[in-house]
């Protein structure tokens, strides 16, 4: 079955870095682009970034844009998400999500990874 | 990118009948047919309900739908059982490639 899993959520303090891992199985990872969600503790759900099935295509939040990288390496079936100059706003759960068919809705979710941005 | 906007909070019966509306402007749900539902619970991730626009993945309910009009979307829940007690997003794609969630709306069942 598809499932997606979160890892490298952690406590760090403001103008630090920290990369998210979302690894795949159950499905062919090449042949779909992967979100990064996010949902600060108490609020709702904030789209972050998404990349193409091939890694050719990115797009970011303006609230991330210049500090946050998506990336992938399909032949790891992993996705990532290098954050860097985390401020306290970046708290928040990570999810990692699939796209269905270029459709631009998200079929399945990871369980997310908790960040928190604190001295 | 500004959210979209959903009510903070609706209500009713078990039995009743409820909509949660998600308004956003024409560069967002006026402008595709790209809008999505999820429905969340407290801890737990979300899960999809309706996809562009009024579309039931199979395994949802048929209690759930969805619809457009002009700038707004709307998700109805027939028949509310005390399980649909959750919070519920909308999401539409952008013109600029990007999505956008509403500010989502806790539903609870009296």
């Amino acid at each position: 079955q598809v499932q997606l899993v979160e890892s490298g959520g952690g406590v760090v303090q403001p103008g630090m870095s920290l990369r998210l891992s979302c690894a795949a199985s159950g499905f062919s990872f090449s042949n779909y682009a992967i979100h990064w969600v996010r949902q600060a503790p108490g609020k709702g759900l904030e789209w972050v970034a998404v990349i193409s099935y091939d890694g050719s295509n990115k797009y970011y939040a303006d609230s991330v844009k210049g500090r946050f990288t998506i990336s992938r390496d399909n032949s790891k079936n992993t996705l990532y998400l290098q954050m860097n100059s985390l401020r306290p706003e970046d708290t928040a759960v990570y999810y990692c999500a699939r796209e269905w068919q270029q459709r631009h809705y998200f079929d399945h979710w990871g369980q997310g990874t908790l960040v928190t941005v604190s001295s | 990118q500004s959210a979209l906007t959903q009510p903070a909070s609706v209500s009713g019966s078990p039995g009743q009948s409820i909509t949660i509306s998600c308004t956003g402007t024409s560069s967002d749900v006026g402008g595709y047919n790209y809008v999505s539902w999820y429905q969340q619970y407290p801890g737990k991730a979300p899960k999809f309900m309706i996809y562009e626009v009024s579309n039931r993945p199979s395994g949802v309910s048929n209690r759930f739908s969805g619809s457009k009009s002009g700038n707004t979307a709307s998700l109805t829940i027939s028949g509310l059982q005390a399980e649909d007690e959750a919070d519920y997003f909308c999401s539409s794609y952008t013109s600029n490639n990007t999505l956008v969630f509403g500010g989502g709306t806790k539903l609870t069942v009296l």
